[in-house]
């Protein structure tokens, strides 16, 4: 009965290559959102869906593109992978009201060579 | 814009002591705080929020926070550490960037390694 599940959880591809990370919720959520963690832990959000629209694009470069086909699900399509992608990148959900937790996935260590 | 400063990168207490990790934030309205905690290679798990009433919150794993207005802090707190809690602690508040997207801005974070 994960609540937020992610995949896949490591993922090791060449520069240059096209990869999607995939993220489900089960918590009937209206809002989900993907994160990046740096090498030095530093947390930033990058993207944010309510209820299947995009509501915030943090500065990323236009190679990411999210996508999410239902309210459960937010994927993460990155074109043209880069040395500098490789982070940890983490889903995360919650509800509408602001006071609301955040729930995260277990993130997906992606690591471009 | 929302801020988040966590002082200290690392910390290092003897498993039993008292442990304070520091948050102060910048922030124009009430702000809604929450503490995250991350143990290695795993995601990330909430401790504790504030966002209204009693300014000392109670937590999971028998941690507490203190909303200082005054200070702009929320200062994390466990009266005797076990050698489980080492783990990386980010603070974070909830700014709202339209539509009601509420994402969260976190601190740098604070390592903590325990003494056994």
């Amino acid at each position: 009965d994960t609540a937020v599940s992610q995949t896949p959880k490591y993922l090791v591809t060449q520069m240059g290559n096209d990869k999607s990370i995939k993220c489900e919720q089960n918590l009937g959520h209206d809002t989900m959102y993907w994160y990046k963690q740096d090498s030095k832990k530093f947390l930033k959000i990058m993207f944010s869906y309510n209820n299947k629209e995009l509501i915030i694009n943090e500065t990323v470069p236009n190679r990411f593109s999210p996508k999410s086909p239902d309210k459960a699900h937010l994927n993460l399509h990155i074109n043209s992978l880069e040395l500098g992608d490789s982070a940890v990148y983490f889903c995360a959900s919650r509800k509408a009201n602001k006071a609301d937790t955040q729930y995260f996935g277990p993130g997906t260590r992606l690591t471009v060579l | 814009a929302q801020s988040v400063t966590q002082p200290d990168i690392h910390i290092t207490v003897s498993e039993g002591a008292s442990l304070e990790l520091r948050c102060n934030y910048s922030y124009g309205a009430t702000p809604y705080l929450f503490w995250y905690v991350q143990s290695p290679g795993q995601g990330l798990q909430l401790l504790l929020k504030y966002f209204s009433g009693d300014t000392l919150v109670q937590g999971i794993k028998g941690f507490e926070a203190e909303f200082k207005r005054s200070q702009s802090s929320f200062n994390l707190r466990k009266p005797s550490v076990h050698w489980s809690d080492a783990a990386e602690y980010f603070c974070a508040v909830v700014a709202d960037s339209g539509a009601g997207s509420y994402q969260l801005t976190f601190g740098k974070g604070t390592k903590l390694s325990v003494i056994p």
